[in-house]
């Protein structure tokens, strides 16, 4: 089966700036997540999708992070305005419906730069 | 809440030699508890799974763990090394919401040849 893609790989931007990732979950994968991964750090929570809801959305910044996933496939994850300190590998990763084998599986992830 | 602890940020090994990642965990609950590994510019991939069945569990790549709850442990070892396990591993348990994953702060495994 097709794994998680995401895009872009890698993106550098200025601080202020806004900034998009995308992704797309393996096929009947109804729940979609977004992590955030400090270096030095585990991946952190985001927020978590059922289909094209939400269900835990309790770590995501939301006066600058934004989060949708239309038509309860692919989905996108927005910074605005950027900060120094969003400086990170976001990954998506997406699973059976309430993980049936209780295992995420993970995309190569987007490696943002704030300068 | 739950938390994870890795008690190496790194760890170096000989080729052939065994290998042992701690991880403890703190729960409220029994929860499960899942190790990853992730290489390079790459995204984790799952190694294997603690779900309250058997307390040792077998993964990939001749990886297995065992879960301890009276010492809230759950380690990964491998009895010989391989150069193609170098990587950085992670410890992450399982809330009552499957996906909300909560992760350790990851061990860096180095293998010397």
């Amino acid at each position: 089966e097709a794994g998680v893609a995401q895009s872009p790989r890698y993106k550098i931007i200025e601080k202020r700036q806004s900034v998009a990732f995308w992704c797309n979950p393996i096929s009947g994968h109804a729940t979609l997540y977004w992590y955030q991964q400090i270096l030095g750090q585990g991946p952190k929570l985001l927020i978590q999708f059922q289909n094209n809801g939400v269900v835990d959305d309790s770590q995501l910044p939301k006066d600058r992070f934004s989060a949708e996933r239309l038509k309860g496939v692919d989905s996108t994850l927005k910074i605005q305005p950027a900060k120094l300190e969003d400086s990170a590998v976001y990954l998506c990763a997406s699973s059976l419906p309430g993980a049936v084998d209780g295992a995420l599986h993970f995309g190569n992830g987007t490696r943002l730069t704030v300068t | 809440a739950q938390s994870v602890t890795q008690l190496d940020s790194h760890v170096s090994v000989s080729e052939g030699t065994p290998v042992l990642l701690r991880c403890n965990y703190s729960s409220s609950y029994s929860p499960s508890l899942f190790w990853y590994v992730q290489h390079p510019n790459k995204g984790l991939q799952l190694l294997l799974k603690y779900t309250s069945a058997a307390t040792l569990v077998k993964g990939i790549n001749g990886f297995e763990a065992e879960f301890k709850k009276s010492e809230t442990s759950f380690h990964l070892t491998k009895p010989s090394a391989h150069m193609s396990d170098a990587a950085e591993y992670f410890c992450a348990a399982g809330g009552t919401s499957y996906g909300k994953l909560t992760f350790g702060q990851g061990t860096i495994l180095t293998v010397h040849p």
